[in-house]
């Protein structure tokens, strides 16, 4: 089983271009999460699926930033316009049930804005 | 704001059991308790969790009190490769709402 997968694994652009952050989760995974890790902040959650629908969203920071997940092994999170503030680790998790179940975390993405 | 407080930091020899506490008094009745750890650059990696009674596995042991307001990771036999930050979170068993991180404990295991 390869984990997580997520990219691209860096990611550096200029303030105002739009990113795009992707995640496979583990197969048989009916749960997919996104956090975002900052020295400030911590690790806060974003948003999370089941079963491929958003259940909460109340973490995304702003209207800048969106979450969808097309299909049961894809998902994508996507800032636009990208700002410095944005610049941390975000990272994909997944878990095979809606019911109290371990969650596994991807490598993150380390996102960097000019 | 995270329902469970742990310490800053801690040292602990290698070989020796590390005991990391983690405060959780206001978590409800039907909230397991869970435990992660990051070591540096890496993703969370889960490590155990439980609800009333205590729990063991290849990696370490849970102990949660009676009254469920506190409970104690044990790492048996700590290497240097423990090194990492643990954190200790809370989830409500009904449904996986993702999970709420504090800021951990930093764990350093010395040589």
């Amino acid at each position: 089983d390869a984990g997580v997968i997520q990219s691209p694994r860096h990611e550096v652009t200029e303030m105002g271009q739009e990113v795009t952050l992707r995640c496979k989760p583990i197969s048989g995974h009916n749960s997919l999460f996104w956090y975002r890790q900052t020295m400030m902040r911590g690790l806060e959650l974003l948003i999370y699926f089941n079963n491929n629908v958003p259940i909460d969203d109340s973490g995304m920071p702003e209207d800048r930033f969106s979450a969808k997940m097309p299909n049961a092994s894809f998902s994508t999170l996507k800032i636009q316009p990208s700002e410095p503030r944005d610049s941390a680790v975000y990272f994909c998790a997944s878990s095979p049930t809606r019911v109290s179940d371990t969650q596994y975390f991807g490598p993150g993405t380390r996102l960097t804005v000019l | 704001d995270a329902k469970t407080t742990q310490p800053p930091s801690m040292d602990c020899a290698e070989g020796r059991a590390a005991n990391l506490p983690c405060n959780h008094s206001t978590i409800s009745g039907n909230e397991y308790v869970y435990w992660y750890r990051q070591i540096h650059s890496q993703g969370p990696q889960y490590i155990i969790h439980g609800l009333k009674n205590n729990e063991t596995n290849e990696m370490a042991s849970l102990i949660i009190t009676e009254d469920r307001k506190s409970s104690t990771l044990i790492l048996p036999h700590a290497t240097l490769r423990d090194t990492a930050v643990y954190y200790c979170t809370s989830e409500s068993g009904g449904g996986a709402d993702g999970l709420t991180f504090g800021k951990g404990t930093h764990l350093i295991i010395q040589p």
